[in-house]
């Protein structure tokens, strides 16, 4: 596909639980963002890739929360040990160098 | 106070007005966007701008750097514009820091 793609779309868990994420940014795209929108709140930056350089990670709330990217593609954003205050929808979004950023559709988690 | 601000929260206009959402931050920045969200949860980003205008179709964004403030103008609005308008900032590195967002209506 032309586009970001994500998944799962939906996501539910219970509180304590692990959950993946996944981002397939658009070919090419040298950068690549997770962004979260908890319900009512605003968008919030998470983490940033750019290439082979080390990760921004300045976004992410707790060390329950990590990123990876594999070579240079696909992205997982893991969150450990779920907590309630974790449900959000959480958008991934790539970008070549740091141009216009495209956005997936995002996943909806909700931790129970 | 929120680095970057918008006005108003929500705007409601008829089918053909002229609409302007506004956004002012407090930071330096190196560029501003504007992002569109759709009812479904669907982002698109409009324009990224540092300097002077930019137009497509309808939608023009301005930005004056010194005034720290920027503009998104909707000409001749139409229902299929309802979306929350978001202004963000990218500042250090290519992190973007969000406004609040404004949820545009307009009825027919």
């Amino acid at each position: 596909g032309a586009g970001v793609s994500q998944s799962p779309s939906n996501k539910v868990t219970e509180k304590g639980k692990d959950v993946e994420l996944r981002c397939d940014p658009i070919s090419g795209h040298t950068a690549l963002y997770w962004y979260r929108q908890s319900l009512g709140q605003g968008l919030e930056f998470l983490i940033y890739f750019q290439g082979n350089s080390a990760p921004d990670k300045s976004g992410l709330p707790s060390d329950r929360f990590s990123a990876e990217r594999t070579g240079g593609s696909v992205s997982t954003l893991t969150i450990q040990r779920t907590q309630q205050e974790d449900s959000a929808v959480y958008l991934c979004a790539s970008s070549f160098r740091q141009e216009t950023q495209y956005f997936g559709p995002g996943t909806r988690l909700l931790v129970l | 106070k929120n680095e970057v601000e918008q006005s108003p929260q929500n705007l409601t206009a008829q089918e053909g007005e002229f609409i302007t959402i506004n956004c002012s931050y407090s930071v330096g920045i190196s560029a501003l966007h504007w992002l569109q969200q759709h009812p479904g949860g669907g982002i698109v980003s409009l324009f990224m701008l540092s300097s002077g205008k930019k137009k497509h179709g309808r939608l023009i964004a301005t930005i004056n750097i010194q005034e720290k403030h920027s503009s998104l103008h909707i000409t001749a609005s139409h229902p299929r514009d309802s979306a929350v308008y978001i202004c963000a900032v990218k500042t250090s590195g290519s992190r973007l820091t969000f406004g609040e967002g404004t949820q545009l209506t307009v009825n027919p």
